[in-house]
């Protein structure tokens, strides 16, 4: 595809399960970023990946978070032992080439998150 | 947190002009700004970004203070698909909760 793409578009799962989430970054786009967004809240910096590595991962909430990211595409976000505060869209976005002291060299393109709701 | 403040909303007329201001007042040399928006039920959508200089692309342009700690995103005529939230992020990639943009008919 074109854009980038995240599964699943929802996933509802019971407090204390874990929860996997994919992001399909585009294709040759060696930066990627992982967010999430609570209900009527701006989007939250989570983890950055350039190629297979998180130079990045300081906004990782805590440690039942965790995201890597293989072959310089597809990455996985896995939550343990989720809770209700957990629940949230969880986006993803790839860049072209790498952030800089600068910032992202290039734009970043968002995909169309995750929808989770842990009940 | 973010290092950026913006109103919470505005709202503007169909086909006017409108500005949407950010501060940004403990930005770095190095920090780019940058301006995103996200329309209902989508994901976030690059705008525009600038260092020092004005910017102007397709959708919009971007002016930026001399001492560099605001910044204002202008739509040039505003219609009712720019209605969304806008946010002005520096370099960390810091979301704040943005501006609501509404957009009257």
């Amino acid at each position: 595809g074109a854009g980038v793409s995240q599964s699943p578009s929802n996933k509802v799962t019971e407090k204390g399960k874990d929860v996997e989430l994919r992001c399909d970054p585009i294709s040759g786009h060696t930066a990627l970023y992982w967010y999430r967004q609570s209900l009527g809240q701006g989007l939250e910096f989570l983890i950055y990946f350039q190629g297979n590595s998180a130079p990045d991962k300081s906004g990782l909430p805590s440690d039942r978070f965790s995201a890597e990211r293989t072959g310089g595409s597809v990455s996985t976000l896995t939550i343990q032992r989720t809770q209700q505060e957990d629940s949230a869209v969880y986006l993803c976005a790839s860049s072209l080439n790498q952030r800089t002291t600068y910032g992202p060299r290039d734009e970043q393109f968002f995909g169309p998150g995750t929808r989770l709701t842990v009940l | 947190d973010a290092k950026t403040t913006q109103p919470n909303s505005m709202e503007s007329n169909e086909e006017e002009p409108v500005h949407l201001p950010c501060n940004h007042s403990t930005i770095s040399g190095t920090d780019y700004i940058h301006w995103y928006r996200q329309l209902p039920s989508q994901g976030p959508e690059y705008v525009i970004h600038g260092l020092t200089s004005n910017v102007n692309n397709r959708m919009a342009s971007l002016a930026i203070a001399e001492d560099r700690k605001s910044s204002t995103l202008i739509l040039h005529r505003a219609t009712l698909r720019d209605a969304a939230v806008y946010y002005c992020i520096l370099s960390d990639m810091r979301f704040g909760a943005g501006t609501r943009l509404t957009v009257k008919p």
